[in-house]
């Protein structure tokens, strides 16, 4: 089976940097994809890690380590409209997404 | 633009109730799923399927039926609505293949049974 463990909640800085970090269980690993839920909306995609190191768009950035089995999502300057919940996702065999529970990122100014 | 569109934005029903949720995606994906999300507990997947008349259960499929006629639309029924349905449902698509990672989604029907 597959699993992914994500913290529920994290508090930053309005301006400041937020690391979210995402380990992974699976029985096969095809990558590690982030989403953004604002409260409300529907998940929109972030980024996606194939492959060891960091992926940047933007002021987000993601990072992945197979042989850790660990992923971590990195936004840069924070504004009030990163306010939202994000997710970690990993892809199996069957082309589904496996999903953590998802982080809260609350912004305070 | 991938567009996912799903019939209602909020749906109240009663309990016993059969409750249709319909969702139609234009970009020919193949892929097409339907989760439940409940707050603490991420998303959950209901059912998908990866081409016309297939179906495949997923974490949760107890209560749910689904239906996919054409490739365009994945319908999720609620046979008989209980209050434990309560939930936000998510209806996404995705092509199948190595991009599958990247899924689209609608923007979600809030079910409330009473």
């Amino acid at each position: 089976g597959q699993s992914l463990e994500q913290p529920s909640e994290v508090t930053a800085v309005e301006g400041a940097i937020v690391q979210i970090n995402c380990t992974y269980q699976t029985s096969g690993f095809y990558g590690l994809s982030w989403y953004q839920q604002h409260d409300g909306g529907a998940p929109t995609f972030l980024s996606y890690n194939a492959l060891d190191g960091l992926e940047e768009t933007g002021r987000f950035s993601s990072f992945l380590s197979r042989s850790d089995s660990y992923g971590y999502l990195l936004l840069q300057e924070l504004q009030m409209k990163d306010s939202a919940s994000y997710f970690c996702a990993s892809r199996d065999s069957n082309y589904q997404l496996i999903w953590g529970a998802g982080t809260k990122l609350i912004i305070k100014p | 633009d991938v567009k996912v569109t799903q019939s209602s934005r909020y749906l109240v029903k009663r309990t016993g109730e059969k409750v249709f949720l319909e969702c139609v995606q234009d970009m020919d994906h193949e892929n097409m799923f339907w989760y439940r999300q409940d707050p603490g507990l991420g998303l959950r997947l209901i059912y998908f399927s990866y081409d016309v008349k297939m179906k495949e259960k997923g974490d949760i499929p107890e209560g749910y039926s689904v239906s996919r006629e054409k490739k365009e639309r994945f319908s999720l029924i609620l046979e008989s609505a209980s209050t434990n349905q309560t939930s936000m449902y998510l209806c996404a698509s995705s092509i199948r293949d190595s991009s599958s990672y990247e899924q689209y989604f609608g923007p979600g029907t809030r079910l409330t049974v009473t």
